[in-house]
């Protein structure tokens, strides 16, 4: 089966600073891909960034990077120089493909509430 | 702007009652999904839909039921056999249900049962 597993429940980080938060998951698919998702109080989420189980770099889009380790099935997320808008919930999400079929589906973490403190 | 709406954002109903939620898309996508969202938590998928009169039970369907008559538009009914109904839904689209296509999320009705 299918999991994600997000164990940072808070953080508390000062502005400026990085910060990285953590994501394992687990899948028997043959191929994946990996998301994060950002969830202000308002409750939109934004899509942040993708990685894909053969992508051989690691994605990264603007101040946010994914540290992909792909034999220790981990995929966290890096925030560079965090700013106060920073300060929401963030989700890791995984889209499995089994051999053969068309369709997946994303499942989500619990997520973690990133505070950024000025 | 395309994008994805949902209406209304509050919504109150008495326990018994039946609930239909709304979701509209201009983004041309094939795929729709709806969420649920309690407290503190991660989402959790309801159903889906990869196209047009076609849907798939999610991991929590019991109570629900959905119709996807047009490609834009993707309703959700919570029906009184919800046990606990109360929460936030939030729909969603994507180009397809394969490979790198990220979901593009509604704003999210919060519904009120009590």
């Amino acid at each position: 089966a299918q999991k994600i597993t997000q164990t940072q429940p808070g953080m508390f980080v000062q502005e400026k600073e990085a910060v990285t938060l953590d994501c394992t998951y687990d899948t028997s698919d043959q191929s994946y891909g990996l998301f994060w998702y950002k969830q202000p109080s308002s409750g939109e989420m934004i899509f942040l960034i993708y990685q894909g189980s053969y992508d051989e770099q690691n994605a990264t889009e603007g101040r946010y990077s994914l540290n992909f380790q792909k034999a220790r099935k981990s995929a966290n997320l890096v925030i560079s120089a965090s700013q106060l808008g920073d300060s929401a919930m963030y989700f890791c999400a995984m889209r499995g493909r089994r051999r053969y079929s068309s369709a997946s589906k994303i499942i989500f973490g619990s997520g973690t509430r990133l505070s950024i403190r000025p | 702007d395309g994008g994805i709406t949902q209406s209304p954002k509050y919504l109150f109903r008495k326990e018994g009652q039946n609930v239909t939620l709304s979701c509209e898309q201009n983004l041309n996508h094939d795929a729709m999904y709806w969420y649920r969202q309690d407290p503190g938590q991660g989402l959790r998928l309801i159903y889906y839909s990869q196209i047009v009169n076609d849907f798939q039970k999610g991991d929590i369907a019991e109570g629900y039921s959905v119709s996807r008559e047009k490609k834009e538009s993707f309703p959700l009914t919570v029906t009184s056999a919800q046990k606990n109904p109360t929460a936030f839904y939030l729909c969603a689209s994507s180009i397809g249900t394969g490979g790198s296509y990220e979901q593009y999320f509604g704003p999210g009705t919060r519904l009120t049962v009590t």
